[in-house]
Order: structure tokens, then sequence, then C-alpha cells
């Protein structure tokens, strides 16, 4: 069964700390992936995608994710977090053609520490 | 640009009784999508439509839900009769193709709970 996987519930980081929110996915194929925010009282919001080339992708509000096709991982990264960077991350992913829709993880709840 | 707009944003019924979700996709977005948010778990896609015909409805309840996109515009969410696990966040979302490589636009949701 195709399946999406956010192992932490929760991340704790300081401040000015680099941060990882980690994923991993089960799917047919090589699909296209996504990050997603939530911030409270708010919807979903884009951050970034991986469609192909560069394993390496950047985002919005200066996070980025790293591709890793071996070990079918997407996990999101930031060199230098930040408070208002506390939120709920979602990893979702979508087949190339055809078959499953996107499929979304749990979330990881994002804490930033002043 | 305006953004997916949802109403209402919370209600509130007893088990056994109706209620309808509207949504109102960015202008130009020719998908919109419902999905279902549960306490604790990720978006779970209920239907796609594209423009005004249904794509995937795979995981919709249709013995209690029903969902439509007259015109290829907005779009209603029905659950008629609600079940206490119908508790959760209705979403609706947009995006400007159904490519699978198109980003979505969620709206703020509405927070369904059932007494």
């Amino acid at each position: 069964a195709q399946s999406v996987a956010q192992p932490e519930d929760q991340v704790n980081v300081a401040e000015g700390n680099p941060l990882t929110v980690k994923c991993t996915y089960s799917v047919s194929g090589n699909p296209y992936l996504f990050w997603y925010v939530q911030y409270p009282n708010r919807g979903l919001q884009f951050l970034l995608k991986y469609i192909t080339g560069d394993n390496l992708v950047k985002g919005s509000y200066g996070f980025e994710a790293e591709f890793n096709k071996s070990q079918t991982s997407f996990h999101l990264k930031k060199p230098s977090a930040l408070v208002s960077d506390s939120a709920l991350y979602f990893c979702a992913v979508s087949p190339l053609t055809g078959g499953f829709k996107t499929i979304f993880g749990a979330g990881t709840r994002l804490f930033v520490k002043a | 640009e305006a953004g997916v707009a949802q109403s209402p944003r919370y209600k509130i019924i007893e088990k056994r009784q109706s209620v309808a979700f509207w949504c109102n996709p960015i202008s130009g977005h020719a998908t919109l999508y419902w999905y279902q948010q549960i306490l604790g778990q990720g978006p779970k896609l209920l239907i796609q439509f594209q423009n005004n015909g249904v794509v995937d409805d795979s995981q919709l309840p249709k013995d209690r839900f029903s969902a439509e996109r007259l015109k290829g515009v907005d779009s209603t969410l029905k659950i008629q009769p609600a079940k206490l696990e119908d508790s959760a966040v209705y979403l609706c979302a947009s995006s400007l193709t159904g490519t699978n490589f198109n980003e979505q636009f969620f709206g703020p949701g509405t927070r369904l709970t059932v007494l």
C-alpha cells in the first residue's frame, strides 16, 4: 500500500539552530514530493516541491528539502530556525502518472524556542 | 489574488443531522479537492473535480457524503446523515490544473463537530 511516514510527531529546536523534519515514503514509481505548512487557525500553505533535477530544492521562508531516491526520503531543512517557523508541517506525495492521488503524512509539529 | 474561500468556519450538529459546506476556489483553477482531516492525521482526499467532472471519489463514503461542482466553479460537500466519526476539519483546495506536479492551494477549512 502507498504510504507516507513522518516518524517524529514533534521536533524541538532552539532559535538559530538548524532544523530537520523527516519524511519517508513507500509508493510505486517515482512520485512528485511536496512540503506544506499549517500555521494556527490558517489553511495549509505550499512550501516547496521536487519534480526532477537537483536533489536539493529551495522553497519559501528559507526552507529547503533534500530528495534521496535510494532512501525514499524527502527531509525538510532550514539552516537557522526562527520562532515564527513554529507550525505543523506535512509531507505529501503525488504519482507521476495516474494511480493513486496525493497522499499526506500525519504531520510533524515544530517548536522553535527563543 | 483572493485565496480559496470556505464557509462556514465552524459547525456543530447532532448525529443523524445533515450539514453542507461550501467552497469557492481561486479564480481560474480547474481542479478542486475536498479533504477530510481528522485530529492528529494528515488530510485524506475525499473527492477531486476537474472542472465540473469527478476525477476521483474512491475514498468518499457515498452512502452519506455527496459533492457537486456546478458550472465548474464553486462546490458543495454534503453529509447526510452525520455520524460521530465525521467530526473533522474539512479542507477545500484548488490547483491550476489536475496535473500531479501542481501545488494545491488550501482554504481555511470547516471544523465539524458531531455530538
